[in-house]
């Protein structure tokens, strides 16, 4: 099955500055690349999804990038907040498949001082 | 539209107890998921269901066992409680074919915290 590799596993900014996770994926088929934010507390949920059909995608502050070639996708959050600290996850799944399912990395925990 | 639902949020269970987790969604999707996070671990799947009356085994599914009665509801049931199953458990739902919908991907439930002393 997929293998879903995320680094850092934490990460500490100051206000103001970027942040950026990395993950890499073993299963070439993978076509879809959501990325969840967990607050303390609270269910994960999704911020940003990238498709194989695309290299880069951003939404505000947030923005994915796809190497498909390295098999690797990365998230970049610029101007943090506190309110970004959280943990992050990536995953990959193959889209269109019946099922469906999501393969997660072990998540990063950013802390952003203010 | 409450999305997807979980029932009990927490529980404490002695070893040896068994209980069931209860999870339903309203969104109409076909697949569902049990996951159980630890720390550091990040999100192992436990089992899921492609449609109504499948299931399948994800990574960890010793110790539990799961049921689709219908296309709404996906529950987990842990026969005999072990410590090792102190976690919190999330249950998601997803329509893998909605590729077009705003919000593809997950939609997870709001998770029950489990503790087994």
């Amino acid at each position: 099955g997929e293998n879903v590799e995320q680094h850092p596993s934490t990460l500490s900014v100051q206000e103001g500055d970027s942040a950026v996770i990395k993950c890499t994926y073993s299963d070439s088929a993978s076509n879809y690349f959501p990325w969840y934010k967990q607050e303390l507390g609270k269910r994960p949920q999704l911020i940003i999804d990238i498709r194989s059909n695309v290299g880069e995608k951003k939404d505000q502050r947030i923005a994915v990038t796809l190497n498909k070639t390295a098999k690797h996708f990365s998230l970049h959050i610029t101007e943090t907040q506190p309110e970004d600290s959280a943990v992050y996850f990536c995953a990959a799944s193959i889209k269109w498949s019946t099922l469906g399912r999501l393969y997660f990395g072990r998540g990063t925990q950013l802390t952003v001082w203010p | 539209n409450a999305g997807v639902t979980q029932t009990p949020k927490f529980q404490v269970l002695k070893t040896g107890q068994s209980m069931t987790l209860q999870c339903a969604q309203d969104m109409n999707h076909n697949s569902m998921y049990w996951y159980r996070q630890d720390p550091g671990m990040g999100l192992r799947l436990i089992y899921y269901s492609a449609s109504e009356g499948t299931t399948d085994k994800g990574e960890v599914p010793n110790g539990y066992n799961v049921s689709r009665l219908n296309k709404r509801e996906f529950s987990l049931r842990l026969e005999s409680a072990a410590p090792s199953q102190t976690s919190v458990y999330f249950c998601a739902s997803m329509d893998p074919r909605a590729d077009r919908a705003p919000n593809y991907g997950y939609t997870f439930g709001s998770g029950t915290r489990l503790t087994v002393v």
